[in-house]
């Protein structure tokens, strides 16, 4: 199984604030990782698909990156909506695995 | 708009069934593969199987592999996953997602708000 290992597994940080979540994958997994967003009591929501594209109604606030085993999720200018755990999951292969999830916190 | 909705969940004892429901509406479920993924309470994400569109490919998480039961009927737009022999461990948020592809090859596009299973005695 592919393993995906988040960092860090939570930051404090301020409304305007630029923050970036990197997920490892444990092998190559090209450009098969997708981010989601989740706020307490809530579903899942897609934000960044096959690496780097934004999923419709995503805010251009959110950006992805990266290729193979290293990707990165940034949010450019944190908003109070933003607080939220963020989770990478790979594409690449069965079973689907996700990251540990990040936990973004008010400061 | 696309809507997923799950039903069938509660309070089971350990060793018994559960059978949890997804009513998909708002687009062409045929076309569509699809995936259940659960959450444990205050943990993080965990996949547990996916069903191709025409039901040809379907995979299942090791940790449910010969307990549970994914199907589908199309007809009815309605997603399925057959729970045997629960355990304490499955008590989760169980979730349904609609794969972006009609193989189960992508990513999850859409998701329902989830139903509640609770294994115990």
């Amino acid at each position: 199984d592919i393993q995906m290992t988040q960092s860090p597994s939570s930051v404090s940080a301020s409304v305007g604030d630029r923050v970036t979540i990197t997920c490892r994958a444990s092998q190559d997994i090209g450009s098969w990782l997708a981010w989601y967003q989740q706020t307490p009591g809530k579903a899942p929501k897609l934000l960044i698909y096959a690496a780097s594209n934004l999923q419709g109604g995503v805010p251009s606030r959110f950006s992805g990156g990266g290729s193979g085993t290293e990707f990165t999720l940034t949010i450019s200018s944190l908003q109070p909506e933003d607080f939220a755990t963020y989770y990478c999951q790979q594409a690449n292969s069965f079973p689907r695995t996700f990251g540990q999830g990040t936990k973004v916190e008010i400061k | 708009q696309v809507q997923l909705v799950e039903s069938g969940g509660g309070v089971v004892q350990p060793g018994r069934s559960l059978r949890l429901s997804c009513a998909a509406s708002g687009f062409i479920f045929s076309d569509h593969a699809m995936h259940w993924v659960r959450q444990a309470p205050g943990k993080g994400l965990e996949w547990v199987a996916v069903l191709s569109h025409d039901e040809d490919n379907i995979y299942y998480a090791d940790s449910v592999k010969g307990r549970f039961t994914i199907s589908r009927d199309n007809s009815k737009n309605t997603l399925f996953l057959q729970m045997n022999s629960l355990r304490g461990e499955d008590t989760a948020v169980y979730f349904c997602a609609r794969d972006a592809n009609d193989l189960g090859d992508s990513h999850f596009d859409h998701w329902g708000q989830g139903t509640l299973v609770t294994v115990s005695s």
